[in-house]
């Protein structure tokens, strides 16, 4: 099983500043990873596939990169309403999926 | 627009049964992969299974012979069976729009399932 693990935990960051949240894979996953923002009490919502590509309705302030088994989210300019877990997750042994144990990100 | 309803959670007695419904609206289940994740108080994200366009189900190992997938066409509702309930199963399971088998764009709002006695 490919293990997906991100880093860090949590990230404080202040408004307008840059984000990045790191996702590793145990062996490489190519650009089959997606990432999620999930806020309290709600469904996770998909904001990148494939590694780079943008789901519909996703601002341009979140973007994706990486292949292999080094991705990274980065939210250029944090608005206070992206706080939350954003979980990575690849799809590279289908039918199966795992998740990342998520990156928590606080307004500071 | 495209809406998923989970129903059907609530408190159970490990060894027992129950079964969720995913209502569907904006999309047809019968000709979309659709897929139940479910995630555990405080946790992270757990696949569980899959279903897809051909009616072929996958699960993960540790709900394999316990949970089914089915899916009823002429209601747009996907459906969990789960049985012999244990205490690790507790969880928030959300159904979820697989475009191609692969991640999920569309998610229902949840529905917790708690085991315990």
């Amino acid at each position: 099983e490919i293990v997906m693990t991100q880093s860090p935990a949590t990230l404080s960051v202040s408004p307008g500043e840059r984000a990045t949240l790191s996702c590793r894979a145990s062996q490489s996953v190519s650009s089959n990873l997606a990432w999620y923002q999930q806020k309290p009490g709600q469904a996770p919502r998909l904001l990148i596939y494939g590694a780079s590509t943008r789901a519909t309705g996703i601002p341009a302030r979140f973007s994706g990169s990486g292949s292999g088994t080094e991705f990274t989210l980065t939210i250029s300019s944090l608005q206070s309403e992206d706080f939350g877990v954003y979980f990575c997750q690849h799809y590279n042994t289908w039918p199966t999926w795992t998740f990342g144990q998520g990156t928590k990100v606080e307004i500071k | 627009e495209v809406q998923l309803v989970e129903s059907g959670g609530g408190l159970i007695q490990p060894g027992g049964s129950l079964r969720l419904s995913c209502a569907a609206s904006g999309l047809n289940v019968s000709s979309n992969y659709m897929a139940w994740v479910r995630q555990a108080p405080g946790r992270g994200l757990e696949w569980v299974s899959v279903i897809y366009i051909t009616g072929l189900t996958y699960y993960a190992d540790s709900v394999k012979g316990r949970f089914t997938t089915s899916r009823d066409n002429s209601k747009n509702t996907l459906y969990l069976q789960m049985d012999s309930l244990r205490a690790e199963d507790t969880a928030v399971y959300y159904c979820a729009r697989v475009p191609s088998g692969d991640y999920g764009d569309y998610w229902g709002q949840g529905t917790l399932v708690t085991v315990s006695s």
